[in-house]
Protein backbone atom coordinates (compact mmCIF):
# COMPACT_ATOMS: atom_id res chain seq x y z
CA UNK A 1 0.00 0.00 0.00
CA UNK A 2 0.94 3.95 0.02
CA UNK A 3 3.47 4.88 2.58
CA UNK A 4 3.99 8.12 3.67
CA UNK A 5 7.43 8.71 5.83
CA UNK A 6 8.08 11.44 8.41
CA UNK A 7 11.46 13.08 9.34
CA UNK A 8 12.33 12.91 12.50
CA UNK A 9 10.36 10.67 14.18
CA UNK A 10 11.24 12.88 17.47
CA UNK A 11 12.66 16.36 17.42
CA UNK A 12 13.74 18.27 21.12
CA UNK A 13 14.24 22.02 20.47
CA UNK A 14 15.18 24.89 22.68
CA UNK A 15 12.64 27.80 23.26
CA UNK A 16 12.92 30.32 20.15
CA UNK A 17 14.67 27.82 17.31
CA UNK A 18 12.31 26.81 14.58
CA UNK A 19 12.01 23.16 13.99
CA UNK A 20 11.40 21.54 10.43
CA UNK A 21 9.48 18.37 9.94
CA UNK A 22 9.29 16.65 7.05
CA UNK A 23 6.48 14.63 5.27
CA UNK A 24 7.08 12.19 2.17
CA UNK A 25 5.20 10.26 0.11
CA UNK A 26 7.52 7.48 -0.91
CA UNK A 27 5.63 5.53 -3.51
CA UNK A 28 2.95 7.70 -4.89
CA UNK A 29 2.69 11.49 -6.12
CA UNK A 30 0.55 13.78 -3.64
CA UNK A 31 -1.27 16.80 -5.05
CA UNK A 32 -2.67 17.05 -1.21
CA UNK A 33 -1.08 17.08 2.25
CA UNK A 34 -2.70 17.36 5.31
CA UNK A 35 -1.01 18.87 9.13
CA UNK A 36 -2.55 17.72 12.28
CA UNK A 37 -1.35 18.19 15.65
CA UNK A 38 -2.30 16.30 18.77
CA UNK A 39 -2.06 17.21 22.08
CA UNK A 40 -1.54 14.75 25.02
CA UNK A 41 -5.21 12.97 25.82
CA UNK A 42 -6.88 14.98 23.06
CA UNK A 43 -8.04 14.70 19.33
CA UNK A 44 -5.91 14.94 15.99
CA UNK A 45 -6.75 18.27 14.48
CA UNK A 46 -6.49 19.38 11.08
CA UNK A 47 -3.71 22.21 11.10
CA UNK A 48 -3.47 23.06 7.02
CA UNK A 49 -4.41 21.61 4.19
CA UNK A 50 -1.46 22.04 1.05
CA UNK A 51 -1.96 21.67 -2.27
CA UNK A 52 0.92 21.29 -3.99
CA UNK A 53 2.37 24.40 -5.73
CA UNK A 54 0.14 26.34 -4.14
CA UNK A 55 -0.48 28.66 -0.87
CA UNK A 56 -1.77 25.81 2.37
CA UNK A 57 -5.31 26.45 3.69
CA UNK A 58 -5.42 26.87 7.21
CA UNK A 59 -7.34 25.80 10.09
CA UNK A 60 -8.78 28.99 12.17
CA UNK A 61 -7.27 29.67 15.35
CA UNK A 62 -4.30 28.07 13.07
CA UNK A 63 -0.91 31.16 12.82
CA UNK A 64 -0.01 30.23 9.84
CA UNK A 65 3.33 32.65 10.41
CA UNK A 66 3.78 30.35 12.80
CA UNK A 67 3.57 27.22 11.11
CA UNK A 68 4.89 27.42 7.45
CA UNK A 69 4.07 25.01 5.30
CA UNK A 70 5.92 23.97 2.13
CA UNK A 71 4.31 21.50 -0.63
CA UNK A 72 6.97 22.65 -3.40
CA UNK A 73 6.87 19.26 -4.95
CA UNK A 74 4.66 15.97 -5.62
CA UNK A 75 5.99 13.67 -2.79
CA UNK A 76 7.59 16.34 -0.12
CA UNK A 77 5.63 18.63 2.28
CA UNK A 78 7.17 20.81 5.29
CA UNK A 79 5.91 21.92 8.14
CA UNK A 80 8.44 24.47 10.07
CA UNK A 81 7.29 25.55 13.33
CA UNK A 82 8.95 29.21 13.79
CA UNK A 83 10.34 30.78 17.10
CA UNK A 84 9.28 27.42 19.22
CA UNK A 85 7.77 27.38 22.29
CA UNK A 86 7.06 24.95 24.95
CA UNK A 87 3.13 25.36 24.16
CA UNK A 88 4.10 24.13 20.44
CA UNK A 89 5.18 20.78 21.86
CA UNK A 90 2.45 18.40 20.60
CA UNK A 91 2.30 15.40 18.19
CA UNK A 92 2.73 16.09 14.29
CA UNK A 93 1.45 14.15 12.33
CA UNK A 94 0.69 14.44 8.19
CA UNK A 95 -1.56 12.79 5.45
CA UNK A 96 -0.90 12.35 1.64
CA UNK A 97 -3.64 12.01 -0.82
CA UNK A 98 -2.23 11.06 -4.52
CA UNK A 99 -3.34 12.60 -8.11
CA UNK A 100 -6.82 11.79 -8.93
CA UNK A 101 -8.49 10.48 -5.98
CA UNK A 102 -10.42 12.74 -3.56
CA UNK A 103 -12.16 9.98 -0.89
CA UNK A 104 -10.95 9.61 2.51
CA UNK A 105 -9.70 5.91 1.72
CA UNK A 106 -6.99 7.40 -0.42
CA UNK A 107 -5.66 9.42 2.57
CA UNK A 108 -2.52 8.13 4.04
CA UNK A 109 -1.39 8.96 6.86
CA UNK A 110 2.47 9.09 8.19
CA UNK A 111 4.07 8.07 11.57
CA UNK A 112 4.09 11.59 13.01
CA UNK A 113 6.58 13.41 14.91
CA UNK A 114 6.93 14.47 18.59
CA UNK A 115 7.75 17.66 19.33
CA UNK A 116 9.72 18.61 22.70
CA UNK A 117 10.24 22.55 23.35
CA UNK A 118 12.03 23.06 26.09
CA UNK B 1 -19.70 21.88 14.10
CA UNK B 2 -18.56 18.33 13.88
CA UNK B 3 -16.54 16.31 16.73
CA UNK B 4 -16.05 12.86 17.68
CA UNK B 5 -15.99 11.57 21.22
CA UNK B 6 -14.48 8.56 22.66
CA UNK B 7 -14.55 6.91 25.80
CA UNK B 8 -11.82 7.93 28.44
CA UNK B 9 -8.94 5.71 29.25
CA UNK B 10 -6.81 3.20 27.74
CA UNK B 11 -8.22 -0.23 27.57
CA UNK B 12 -6.70 -3.11 28.79
CA UNK B 13 -7.69 -6.41 28.55
CA UNK B 14 -6.95 -10.57 27.88
CA UNK B 15 -6.65 -12.55 24.50
CA UNK B 16 -9.07 -13.83 23.05
CA UNK B 17 -11.67 -11.20 24.99
CA UNK B 18 -14.47 -9.16 23.23
CA UNK B 19 -13.81 -5.78 22.74
CA UNK B 20 -16.03 -2.43 22.54
CA UNK B 21 -14.81 0.67 21.97
CA UNK B 22 -17.64 3.45 22.38
CA UNK B 23 -17.60 6.66 19.78
CA UNK B 24 -20.51 8.81 19.43
CA UNK B 25 -20.59 12.19 17.33
CA UNK B 26 -22.16 14.91 16.50
CA UNK B 27 -22.06 16.71 12.91
CA UNK B 28 -24.61 18.51 10.70
CA UNK B 29 -26.66 16.28 7.52
CA UNK B 30 -25.34 12.78 7.02
CA UNK B 31 -21.78 12.45 8.08
CA UNK B 32 -19.41 9.28 7.06
CA UNK B 33 -17.81 7.66 9.87
CA UNK B 34 -14.61 5.94 10.18
CA UNK B 35 -11.98 4.04 12.47
CA UNK B 36 -8.34 4.07 12.17
CA UNK B 37 -5.89 2.12 13.82
CA UNK B 38 -2.18 3.22 14.78
CA UNK B 39 0.44 0.13 15.48
CA UNK B 40 3.27 1.34 17.74
CA UNK B 41 6.01 3.38 14.56
CA UNK B 42 3.41 3.51 12.38
CA UNK B 43 0.58 5.83 10.62
CA UNK B 44 -2.59 5.40 10.95
CA UNK B 45 -4.37 3.21 8.76
CA UNK B 46 -7.96 3.00 7.47
CA UNK B 47 -9.60 -0.03 9.32
CA UNK B 48 -13.45 0.26 8.34
CA UNK B 49 -15.95 2.78 7.55
CA UNK B 50 -19.68 3.41 6.80
CA UNK B 51 -21.23 5.98 4.68
CA UNK B 52 -24.66 5.81 5.56
CA UNK B 53 -26.67 5.12 8.87
CA UNK B 54 -27.08 1.22 9.84
CA UNK B 55 -24.44 0.28 7.43
CA UNK B 56 -21.91 -1.94 9.22
CA UNK B 57 -18.55 -1.20 8.40
CA UNK B 58 -16.19 -4.67 8.68
CA UNK B 59 -12.16 -5.40 8.99
CA UNK B 60 -9.59 -8.05 9.91
CA UNK B 61 -12.52 -9.09 12.81
CA UNK B 62 -13.62 -5.69 13.52
CA UNK B 63 -16.87 -4.19 12.97
CA UNK B 64 -18.81 -1.24 13.71
CA UNK B 65 -22.43 -0.01 12.65
CA UNK B 66 -23.42 3.42 11.70
CA UNK B 67 -26.69 4.27 14.18
CA UNK B 68 -28.08 7.49 13.51
CA UNK B 69 -30.45 7.11 16.10
CA UNK B 70 -28.20 7.08 19.00
CA UNK B 71 -25.34 8.73 16.87
CA UNK B 72 -22.43 6.47 17.51
CA UNK B 73 -20.60 4.07 15.69
CA UNK B 74 -19.34 1.46 18.52
CA UNK B 75 -16.03 -0.60 17.61
CA UNK B 76 -16.15 -4.53 18.24
CA UNK B 77 -14.12 -7.30 17.68
CA UNK B 78 -15.18 -10.71 19.40
CA UNK B 79 -11.85 -12.55 20.05
CA UNK B 80 -8.91 -10.39 20.29
CA UNK B 81 -5.10 -11.19 19.70
CA UNK B 82 -1.97 -9.71 21.17
CA UNK B 83 -1.03 -8.55 17.76
CA UNK B 84 -4.61 -6.27 17.99
CA UNK B 85 -3.14 -4.26 20.28
CA UNK B 86 -2.64 -0.34 19.46
CA UNK B 87 -4.11 2.91 19.48
CA UNK B 88 -8.14 3.22 17.85
CA UNK B 89 -9.46 6.86 16.34
CA UNK B 90 -12.86 7.07 15.60
CA UNK B 91 -13.22 10.19 13.30
CA UNK B 92 -16.29 11.67 10.72
CA UNK B 93 -16.01 13.40 7.22
CA UNK B 94 -19.15 15.39 6.07
CA UNK B 95 -20.77 14.47 2.96
CA UNK B 96 -18.62 16.06 0.13
CA UNK B 97 -15.92 17.30 2.89
CA UNK B 98 -12.52 15.16 3.28
CA UNK B 99 -11.89 17.05 6.35
CA UNK B 100 -11.47 14.47 8.64
CA UNK B 101 -12.27 15.03 12.40
CA UNK B 102 -11.03 13.28 14.86
CA UNK B 103 -11.64 11.51 18.61
CA UNK B 104 -9.05 11.50 20.97
CA UNK B 105 -8.12 7.53 20.47
CA UNK B 106 -8.05 4.86 22.57
CA UNK B 107 -4.79 2.76 23.79
CA UNK B 108 -5.65 -0.81 23.93
CA UNK B 109 -3.30 -3.55 25.35
CA UNK B 110 -3.97 -7.12 24.83
CA UNK B 111 -2.08 -9.31 26.96
CA UNK B 112 -1.40 -13.21 26.32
Amino acid sequence: GAVVSQHPSWVICKSGTSVKIECRSLDFQATTMFWYRQFPKQSLMLMATSNEGSKATYEQGVEKDKFLINHASLTLSTLTVTSAHPEDSSFYICSARSRGTSGIDEQYFGPGTRLTVT
Amino acid sequence: GNSVTQMEGPVTLSEEAFLTINCTYTATGYPSLFWYVQYPGEGLQLLLKATKADDKGSNKGFEATYRKETTSFHLEKGSVQVSDSAVYFCALASYGNNRLAFGKGNQVVVIP
